[in-house]
């Protein structure tokens, strides 16, 4: 099956720092890819969605300005956690679509840990 | 607005036996697709199974398999000869399968533990 790759896989930062999180479609193109956040025992929370080359759409509650993300390549897309505090610290995973196909590929995650 | 039900935080089952996990699911939408993912410990998500909800006939993929009951909106997984590889969280989800949005929402999971 198609494999993401997502990394780092654990990061931990000082409070106020930014921190980025790559996603990598390695063997497909994805035109759309995905951004949750997961808390302890808890579901994916969709945060946003991503198009190559068009801005992200975010979900309701989810601020933009501080979770950045950029989809500048079919196989490529980042998220920025700008001026991060304790309540950031979670579990973030990306997925990503191939275009025309129904299936989701998910990458491993990152743990993040804000000091 | 979608939403996905998991009424089980945690089920257990002894290996070799039978496991069924519940979902329900309320959508407006009449053409949908549900799936069935697996987190083990290392937090990957997996793709159990998938049905479409056009499709009458029930999903099965090996020892997995769902009962679909598309006017009760109930989407329920079925493990069989469950295997210790099979103890992780399962979340259910729900596609609305119009337009171009291709947003997942989840279930808050149901822990499957496997005893030897």
């Amino acid at each position: 099956g198609a494999v993401v790759s997502q990394h780092p896989s654990r990061v931990i930062c000082k409070s106020g720092t930014s921190v980025k999180i790559e996603c990598r479609s390695l063997d497909f193109q994805a035109t759309t890819m995905f951004w949750y956040r997961q808390f302890p025992k808890q579901s994916l929370m969709l945060m946003a969605t991503s198009n190559e080359g068009s801005k992200a759409t975010y979900e309701q509650g989810v601020e933009k300005d501080k979770f950045l993300i950029n989809h500048a390549s079919l196989t490529l897309s980042t998220l920025t956690v700008t001026s991060a505090h304790p309540e950031d610290s979670s579990f973030y995973i990306c997925s990503a679509r191939q275009g025309g196909d129904e299936k989701l590929f998910f990458g491993s995650g990152t743990q993040l840990s804000v000091l | 607005a979608q939403t996905v039900t998991q009424s089980q935080p945690e089920m257990s089952v002894q290996e070799a036996e039978t496991v069924t996990l519940s979902c329900t699911y309320d959508t407006s939408e009449s053409d949908y697709y549900l799936f069935w993912y697996k987190q083990p410990p290392s937090r990957q998500m997996i793709l159990v199974i998938r049905q479409e909800a056009y499709k009458q006939q029930n999903a099965t993929e090996n020892r997995f398999s769902v009962n679909f009951q598309k006017a009760a909106k109930s989407f329920s997984l079925k493990i069989s000869d469950s295997q210790l590889g099979d103890a992780a969280m399962y979340f259910c989800a729900l596609r609305n399968s119009g337009g171009s949005n291709y947003k997942l929402t989840f279930g808050k999971g149901t822990l499957l533990t496997v005893n030897p």
